[in-house]
């Protein structure tokens, strides 16, 4: 079956401009994770959600990032304002049960550039 | 707050040698550990999952071990060919959140 699908794949904007990152997570997932991945910075959890709602958000770095999921499906990341510290591999990931103990997914993420 | 370290950060080896990646953990409340491999530029490639009440899981060349009293965990890789060279990655799942280590970075030489 299909894995978790994220786009874009590559994405360059210019500073100040706001950009929308799309996850497909796995048909039937409940629960859909973001995180980021910047160098020097390793791997970092930005937000988790169960069904539509995020019962945590405190990895979201400030509050130029959003993100919203729909219809317990796709999910957006939104940066508002970029920087060019949000320079990064965004990644997203499903799982199926509830309370999120089991195996993550990932998707192939999405390289944000802004210059 | 939950820690994970990988030692060695980098790690460059002759073609045909066995070789372990260490991981270490801080918090032992976990329910599980995987190991990922991403090669350059790439997404995140699953390798082995390791559940808490496990203690090793096996995939071809690949041995992965949990001591969850501990907080390690071992990669084995017998037999290393080019093409294992990546980064690879250890994470621990506690509540419903993966943290990661910050890799170690693999070159296996022809």
């Amino acid at each position: 079956g299909a894995g978790v699908s994220q786009s874009p794949s590559n994405k360059v904007t210019e500073k100040g401009k706001d950009v929308e990152l799309r996850c497909d997570p796995i048909s039937g997932h409940t629960a859909l994770y973001w995180y980021r991945q910047s160098l020097g910075q390793g791997l970092e959890f930005l937000i988790y959600f169960q069904g539509n709602s995020a019962p945590d958000k405190s990895g979201l770095p400030s509050d130029r990032f959003s993100a919203e999921r729909t219809g317990g499906s796709v999910s957006t990341l939104t940066i508002q304002r970029t920087q060019q510290e949000d320079s990064a591999v965004y990644l997203c990931a499903s799982s199926s049960l509830t309370g999120g103990q089991d195996e993550q997914y990932f998707g192939p993420g999405t390289r944000l550039t802004v210059t | 707050k939950q820690e994970v370290t990988q030692i060695p950060a980098a790690l460059s080896v002759p073609e045909g040698e066995n070789l372990v990646l260490n991981c270490s953990f801080t918090d032992s409340a976990i329910y599980n550990l995987q190991w990922f491999r991403q090669d350059p530029g790439k997404g995140l490639t699953s390798l082995l999952l390791i559940q808490s009440s496990q203690r090793e899981q096996t995939s071809g060349r690949l041995n992965a071990s949990l001591d969850k009293s501990s907080g390690r965990s071992t990669l084995y890789i017998a037999a290393s060919q080019p093409g294992d060279s990546a980064t690879y990655l250890c994470a621990v799942l506690g509540t419903y959140k993966y943290i990661f280590g910050t890799g170690t970075r693999l070159k296996v030489l022809a």
